[in-house]
């Protein structure tokens, strides 16, 4: 079945560094691959997402570009800020398909 | 206010209590999903409804039921209650259709069961 992996966390980076969050997929057909982030106490909200090959996502200074020959999906921002502190999601939808597939999560903490 | 609430936010129960989650969007949404999210297993998806008359089980239905009542509410249900059904459940909706992939969560109820 489809299968979304991530990379383990925490993740923990000082401000204004580089961060890129891995993320890889298994899936028949032609996924739409997103991520979602979650705030501490809060529930997920949408960052980016993609659906064809290519394309490349883009919001609040975080990047994902899909890429199908590798079949990844990662997250990239140039410098992070204390407040990008968050659990980050993968997922993709199936073609055909309503349902999300989810990531284990990757928690991102960044320090002054 | 939130387009998409839950209730409770935190619920402590005991072992073989009967526990009702309840959702309520504003968005007008026909599509709504309950999840469950454990530490490092994700979330996970337990039952969605497309609309009022079409519920669907998800990949970890078993203990849990949903009921439909309106287009705006979409309650899960746990019959009796057991300690591994500790996690926090989040309820999201998504449109029909529109060409979105979007799905909008609530902030999440958090379940102890003793």
């Amino acid at each position: 079945g489809d299968s979304v992996t991530q990379m383990e966390g925490p993740v923990t980076l000082s401000e204004e560094a580089f961060l890129t969050i891995n993320c890889t997929y298994t899936a028949t057909g032609y996924p739409s691959l997103f991520w979602y982030v979650q705030y501490p106490g809060e529930g997920l909200q949408l960052l980016l997402k993609a659906t064809k090959a290519d394309d490349k996502g883009s919001n609040k200074g975080f990047e994902a570009t899909y890429r199908k020959e590798t079949t990844s999906f990662h997250l990239e921002k140039g410098s992070v800020q204390v407040s990008d502190s968050a659990v980050y999601f993968c997922a993709l939808r199936s073609t055909g398909f309503q349902k999300l597939v989810f990531g284990t999560g990757t928690r991102l903490l960044v320090s002054p | 206010d939130a387009d998409v609430t839950q209730t409770p936010r935190n619920r402590i129960t005991k072992t073989g209590k009967r526990i009702m989650l309840e959702c309520s969007q504003t968005k007008g949404h026909d599509r709504m999903y309950w999840y469950r999210q454990d530490p490092g297993l994700g979330l996970r998806l337990i039952y969605y409804s497309f609309d009022v008359k079409d519920i669907n089980k998800g990949e970890i239905s078993d203990g849990y039921s949903v009921s439909r009542q309106a287009q705006a509410k979409f309650s899960l249900s746990l019959e009796s209650a057991i300690p591994n059904q500790t996690a926090l459940y989040f309820c999201a909706t998504r449109p029909e259709g529109g060409g979105t992939d979007t799905q909008y969560f609530g902030p999440g109820t958090r379940l102890t069961v003793l």
